[in-house]
């Protein structure tokens, strides 16, 4: 069965204190991983597919990485705006489903 | 834009009574998605649509149904609702040129 562990639950940062958030997955066949943005109130908002070992993605101030085992998300000096749960999803060869992770609560002091 | 529109946004309803959610995409984009979000367990697929009256089960169908009876709309139902059925309730597509899922705002449903 397919498997997402996301970690750290919750992550405080300061303005501008780079840091990375961690998708760990088991899947039999990965079609592609995935990274949402998810404001409170508001459906999830699609960020970024990696579909290779070794792939990465750019956006701003974000970075998504993957190796066989997990995917980072590494956010270089946040701002406050970057406050959002940021959940992560896997989809194999097997079905039409996405297997997400619980999330990540990030929250940017000023 | 794929655009999405989920009704009700918020529902109150008490134990036994059935519920209908509606998700309406003003494309024709083939694969529509039920989500529900708990705290925890993030989101977890209920049903799934690949076609008018093509549907699919999920991770968590048990007391659900569903019915798809045109392209753009995809209702889900639940026949006689329980408080473990209190959840936020998102509806996603997903087409043939975007291969991620877009949401829709979602349905926050209380069952008391």
């Amino acid at each position: 069965e397919d498997q997402v562990t996301q970690s750290p639950e919750a992550l405080r940062l300061q303005e501008g204190e780079s840091s990375s958030l961690n998708c760990s997955y088991t899947v039999s066949g990965l079609r592609g991983l995935f990274w949402y943005r998810q404001d409170p109130g508001k459906g999830p908002e699609f960020l970024f597919t990696l579909y290779s070992a070794g792939e990465e993605k750019e956006k701003e101030r974000l970075k998504a990485t993957l190796t066989k085992k997990e995917s980072f998300l590494h956010i270089t000096a946040p701002k406050p705006e970057d406050s959002a749960t940021y959940l992560c999803a896997v989809q194999s060869y097997n079905n039409n489903d996405m297997r997400f992770g619980a999330g990540t609560r990030l929250t940017v002091k000023p | 834009d794929a655009g999405i529109t989920q009704s009700p946004r918020h529902k109150v309803t008490e134990t036994g009574t059935p519920v209908t959610l509606r998700c309406h995409q003003t494309e024709n984009h083939r694969y529509m998605y039920w989500y529900r979000q708990d705290p925890g367990h993030g989101l977890r697929l209920i049903h799934y649509s690949y076609g008018v009256k093509d549907t699919d089960k999920g991770e968590v169908s048990d007391g659900y149904s569903v019915s798809r009876s045109k392209t753009e709309d995809f209702l889900l139902t639940l026949e006689s609702a329980t408080s473990s059925q209190t959840s936020v309730y998102f509806c996603a597509i997903k087409g043939d040129n975007f291969p991620y899922l877009f949401f829709g705002p979602g349905t926050r449903l209380t069952v008391l």
